[in-house]
């Protein structure tokens, strides 16, 4: 099946910094998401992006769908930004069965 | 526009037991896919119900099944309870056509004991 790599696993930042969060995919997926996975379990839509850049205040995401990847960029970490975070991408085009990669656990530190 | 809600939020059991979970989505969505996330595994897509009908399966036993009521509400079963069925359980929904993203609830969280 299809198989969906996050980098990297782990991450550790001073609050301030920059980080970028990579997504590979084996295979072509469809409707490519971010999200960000907060204590209690829920997942938080960040980006629905099949492809190009989006951004939203101190978050962007870049999708290169020919190249089977994706990139979520956190800039100005904050304490808040703290979690995981998730790529995922459904495997066919009308349903929706997403294929999660294993994540990527986040530390921001004051 | 409320979002997808989830019931029991959390939910223990015994071994060989059966559970239901219940998952309404937002209103108007149409499609509702349901996962499992544990920490071995991490997360899994169990199956996804668009107007009534299961559309894709993936790869659980035949203890966990589904089914979709005429307003778009799901509920999952498991029946039979093993010690591994412990996990977070996620339901999505989204409107359900090519281009769709989807929305979680919050998870039921189910104990094994």
């Amino acid at each position: 099946g299809i198989q969906v790599e996050q980098s990297p696993p782990d991450l550790i930042l001073q609050e301030g910094a920059n980080s970028t969060l990579r997504c590979n995919f084996s295979d072509s997926v469809n409707n490519l998401q971010w999200f960000h996975q907060n204590p209690w379990g829920q997942l938080i839509n960040l980006f629905y992006i099949p492809s190009g850049t989006k951004q939203n205040g101190r978050l962007s995401a870049t999708t290169v769908a020919t190249e089977r990847y994706s990139l979520l960029y956190i800039s100005s970490s904050q304490t808040t930004d703290s979690g995981v975070y998730f790529c995922a991408g459904d495997l066919t085009y009308n349903n929706n069965d997403m294929r999660f990669g294993a994540g990527t656990r986040l530390t921001v530190k004051p | 526009k409320a979002g997808v809600t989830q019931t029991p939020r959390y939910l223990i059991k015994t071994r060989g037991q059966q559970v239901t979970l219940s998952c309404s989505p937002i209103s108007g969505h149409r499609s509702v896919s349901w996962y499992q996330q544990t920490p071995g595994q991490g997360l899994q897509f169990l199956f996804e119900y668009f107007s009534e009908t299961q559309r894709n399966k993936g790869n659980f036993p035949g203890r966990f099944s589904g089914r979709q009521f005429s307003n778009s509400r799901s509920e999952m079963n498991v029946s039979t309870l093993e010690l591994g069925d412990s996990a977070l359980y996620l339901c999505a929904s989204s409107w359900g056509g090519g281009a769709s993203e989807q929305f979680f609830g919050p998870g039921t969280r189910l104990t094994v004991l």
